[in-house]
């Protein structure tokens, strides 16, 4: 199986600031990674797919990239609705695998 | 408009089997390309994916619990099921289904997700 480590466990940061979350797999993915945004007491929500495209209805600060093993998400002036706990995926192989989680802290 | 629910049990015992049932609607799982996937997050804990049906009913399961789980699907009912056997303590979770719309296999809508618990 591949492995997913995802960096930082949790950060803390305000309102406008620029957050940015690693995730790194085992092997190469090539690009078949997603990113999820959960708070708490409800399902994940997908925010992106194939490591930088944007799912319908998510707002442009959010943004993705990378290659190979290293992935990134990033966002961009802070909301406070970003607040939460974000996961990454890798679909390049099944079983999929999900990282350990990053949750979004107010500073 | 696509929506999933889950329905099972909230109690079980040791040793019990689990039952769970996604109910979905907007999608056919004999479209091709279409799939569900289950997904476990004990509380406080990571996501865990568990196991995949697809549109051909071809079937994929975790590595570590695939001598525990069975899944299935019911078409006309638009109904996946997924069962796990010998349950512990330890699969005290949050259980979600989860739409994949394409032979790329993230999950683009969720269910809400319904919660288990393991304790004699």
């Amino acid at each position: 199986d591949i492995q997913m480590i995802q960096s930082p466990s949790s950060l803390s940061a305000s309102v406008g600031d620029r957050v940015t979350i690693t995730c790194r797999a085992s092997q190469g993915i090539r690009n078949s990674l997603a990113w999820y945004q959960q708070k708490p007491g409800k399902a994940p929500k997908l925010l992106l797919y194939a490591a930088s495209r944007l799912e319908s209805g998510v707002p442009s600060r959010f943004s993705g990239s990378g290659s190979g093993t290293d992935y990134t998400l990033t966002i961009n002036s802070l909301q406070p609705e970003d607040f939460a706990t974000y996961y990454c995926q890798q679909y390049y192989t099944t079983p999929q695998t999900f990282g350990g989680g990053t949750k979004v802290e107010i500073k | 408009q696509v929506t999933l629910r889950e329905s099972g049990p909230v109690l079980l015992k040791p040793t019990q089997t689990l039952t769970l049932t996604c109910s979905f609607s907007g999608f056919s799982l004999s479209t091709r390309e279409m799939c569900v996937s289950w997904i476990r997050q004990p509380p406080g804990k990571a996501l865990e994916w568990l196991a995949r049906i697809d549109w051909d009913d071809d079937k994929y399961y975790s590595t570590s619990l695939k001598t525990r789980l069975t899944i299935s699907k019911d078409t006309s009912k638009s109904q996946v099921v997924l069962t796990m056997t010998n349950m512990d303590p330890v699969d005290t979770a949050t259980y979600y289904c989860a739409r994949i719309r394409g032979v790329d296999y993230y999950m683009d809508v969720w269910g809400k997700g319904t919660p288990v618990t393991v304790s004699s």
